[in-house]
């Protein structure tokens, strides 16, 4: 199965910061990768797919970059609304469509 | 409005039984493929399973295989899942997702774009 690793797993920002986060794929799996947004005790809310696409109704300060096996999903300028855990999701052809393990993002 | 709602969960002995539902609107539920995916407390998600449109084809993580069975009512438009033989570490959120496809980066990918609002099983003695 393809294993996703995510970096760093905690990080702690300012507002109007640029952030990045990382996410690192066990094999090749070109830009079959989401990015997904979850707040406490809430569900996660889709970003980004096909590595770079943004979803619609999501904020143009949210990107993702990437393809292969390294992937990135970079915030702009951090708003107070985007403190939050991150997750991607490699969907390459079939399941299991793994998760990276999560990056919290919280305020300095 | 798409909306997912799921329902079923609750607090169960380990080796015990449980299914969960999952009532979907606002779109063509046969047209979709749909996932199960858990989130365990304080950690991050894990998908669980997933069942195509017709459901003619089923997909199970290692950790679940031989014990859950997905399946749907496309008439009822419902997502279930059957889970047997539960275990401490199947204590989770399990939330019912739609997938779908978009078109990105020259070609069509999959990814998740709605989810439900979770429904929490708790495996103890």
């Amino acid at each position: 199965d393809i294993q996703l690793t995510q970096s760093p797993s905690f990080l702690s920002a300012s507002v109007g910061d640029r952030v990045t986060i990382t996410c690192r794929a066990s094999q090749g799996i070109s830009s079959y990768l989401a990015w997904y947004q979850q707040k406490p005790g809430k569900a996660p809310k889709l970003l980004i797919y096909a590595a770079s696409t943004l979803q619609s109704g999501v904020p143009s300060r949210f990107s993702g970059s990437g393809s292969g096996t390294e992937f990135t999903l970079t915030i702009s300028s951090l708003q107070p609304e985007d403190f939050a855990t991150y997750y991607c999701q490699q969907l390459n052809s079939y399941p299991p469509w793994t998760f990276g393990q999560g990056t919290k993002v919280e305020i300095k | 409005e798409v909306q997912l709602l799921e329902s079923g969960g609750g607090l169960v002995q380990p080796g015990g039984s449980l299914r969960l539902s999952c009532a979907a609107s606002g779109f063509t539920f046969s047209s979709y493929a749909m996932s199960w995916v858990r989130q365990a407390p304080g950690k991050g998600l894990e998908w669980v399973s997933a069942i195509s449109g017709s459901g003619g084809s089923t997909y199970y993580a290692d950790s679940v295989k031989g014990r859950f069975t997905i399946s749907r009512d496309n008439s009822k438009n419902t997502l279930y899942l059957q889970m047997n033989s539960l275990r401490a570490e199947d204590t989770a959120v399990y939330y019912c997702a739609k997938m779908a496809t978009g078109y990105g980066s020259g070609s069509y990918y999959t990814m998740v774009d709605y989810w439900g609002q979770g429904t929490l099983v708790t495996v103890s003695s």
